[in-house]
């Protein structure tokens, strides 16, 4: 059983920048494509960004596509988020996710979430 | 596709049934719709893909339906257990939306 671990959350500035990292453990998640979701204070669930298994295609929200990046490491299980250019909006728990589905869409649901890093962005 | 899920909290007591409505702003194709289970200081947990396949682990009392434009997930009898929030999400777009989400809470 895949679990998967967030790190890099902080108190950072307007204006600031951040790299989250998102480490698998217990299998490996190189084939799956993986996504990132934001869940601002006491709010909904927001889907931010993925990235197919090659680290070649990317996706992104509105909220996030130019200030954003999203990377992954096969050989080390593992994928990124960073972010620039921080608003006070993007405060929230950020989480990893496993995405899967009918092969052959590139149309994914969520199996399998981290506990998330928290981002406070704040002056 | 914009979600909305109906209603925004729901006030039952174990034993009971319960219904929870989530309604697309455009026709979501081949059911790709999932619903997930959230309680406070967790994260999201997969209840239901593609409308009414149960994930994992998920007990039977849990079910999801419909088509289309309207969903539903009814939980037969709840137990203390499933009182959370629960949120639909559609993959018929690459660009996934959440719905804001309904609190289902003890009465």
């Amino acid at each position: 059983e895949v679990q998967l671990v967030e790190s890099g959350g902080d108190l950072v500035q307007p204006g600031g920048s951040l790299r989250l990292s998102c480490a698998a453990f217990g299998s490996s998640v190189s084939n799956y494509w993986m996504g990132w979701v934001r869940q601002a204070p006491g709010k909904g669930l927001e889907w931010l960004a993925d990235i197919k298994p090659n680290g070649r295609d990317r996706l992104f929200a509105d909220s996030v596509k130019g200030r954003s990046t999203i990377s992954r490491d096969n050989a080390r299980n593992s994928v990124s988020l960073q972010m620039n250019s921080l608003r006070v909006e993007d405060t929230g728990i950020y989480y990893c996710a496993r995405e899967v589905g009918t092969s052959g869409t590139d149309l994914w649901y969520f199996d399998v979430w981290g506990r998330g890093t928290l981002v406070t962005v704040s002056s | 596709i914009v979600l909305t899920q109906s209603p925004g909290t729901l006030s039952l007591s174990p034993g009971e049934r319960a219904t929870l409505s989530c309604r697309a702003s455009r026709s979501i194709s081949s059911t790709y719709l999932a619903w997930y289970q959230q309680k406070p200081g967790q994260p999201p947990r997969l209840l239901i893909y593609d409308a009414s396949n149960r994930a994992t682990g998920i007990p039977d009392r849990f079910s999801g339906s419909g088509s289309g434009t309207d969903f539903t997930l009814t939980i037969s009898r709840l137990e203390p257990e499933d009182f959370a929030v629960y949120y639909c999400q559609q993959y018929s777009t690459s660009r996934y939306t959440f719905g804001q989400g309904t609190k289902l809470e003890i009465k």
